[in-house]
């Protein structure tokens, strides 16, 4: 099974806004509203950000926001910080033999 | 405190057996389904197996299915039992707790390396 598409690469500098895509197909990001995020420095566990599309655990900063369209999810943070520096995954829930399924990640900078 | 931590990684040859083990604090283990995932070097995060909360029902990726079988005791452990290993099995593998339909809590990994 594929992953889902993210893009390899994104920046922005400190201050700015980024949006990170995640795109599926109706048979996953389009089948319902299990989208997460997570955030993972080098060397890291990979850390929750956002669930279930645009929720957010308590204790993450409410500069991080999710949303949805059709088949493709998003991942928004406001305000980039040096420490928001990190790979972001995507994971949705996929209809067929493999119920779960990531991005294949995104490296952000921040210049 | 939460805690998920794994044990069990190590250097083996392919097509060995490694037994990955995942001990669990802080929370009603019995209540979450468990998850591993597994992070080739340098590559992304793959979704590898779960389980539910009763141990009677699992899912696997394709690319593992017939080989790893994932298993829970009753109290709060997590298994990961890999057979018929092969190189593009390395990876650090991760024990992760699911919540809302998304993993909230993650093991800080165990390396496995298959190599001759």
């Amino acid at each position: 099974q594929s992953a889902l598409t993210q893009p390899a690469s994104v920046s922005g500098s400190p201050g700015q806004s980024i949006t990170i895509s995640c795109t599926g197909i109706s048979s996953d990001v389009g089948r319902d509203n299990y989208v997460s995020w997570y955030q993972q420095h080098p060397g890291k566990a990979p850390k929750l950000m956002i669930y279930e599309v645009s929720n957010r655990p308590s204790g993450v900063s409410d500069r991080f926001s999710g949303s949805k369209s059709g088949n493709t999810a998003s991942l928004t943070i406001s305000g980039l910080r040096a420490e928001d520096e990190a790979d972001y995954y995507c994971r949705s829930h996929r209809s067929g033999n493999t119920p779960w399924v990531f991005g294949g990640g995104t490296k952000l900078t921040v210049l | 405190e939460v805690q998920l931590v794994e044990s069990g990684g190590g250097l083996v040859q392919p097509g060995g057996s490694l037994r990955l083990s995942c001990a669990t604090s802080g929370f009603t283990f019995r209540s979450y389904w468990m998850t591993w995932v597994r992070q080739a070097p340098g590559k992304g995060l793959e979704w590898v197996a779960n389980i539910n909360h009763a141990a009677s029902q699992t899912n696997y990726v394709d690319s593992v299915r017939g080989r790893f079988t994932i298993s829970r005791d009753s109290v709060n452990s997590l298994y990961l039992q890999m057979n018929s290993l092969r190189a593009e099995d390395t990876a650090v593998y991760y024990c992760a707790r699911e919540d809302y339909y998304a993993l909230d809590v993650w093991g800080q990994g165990t390396t496995v390396t298959v190599s001759s």
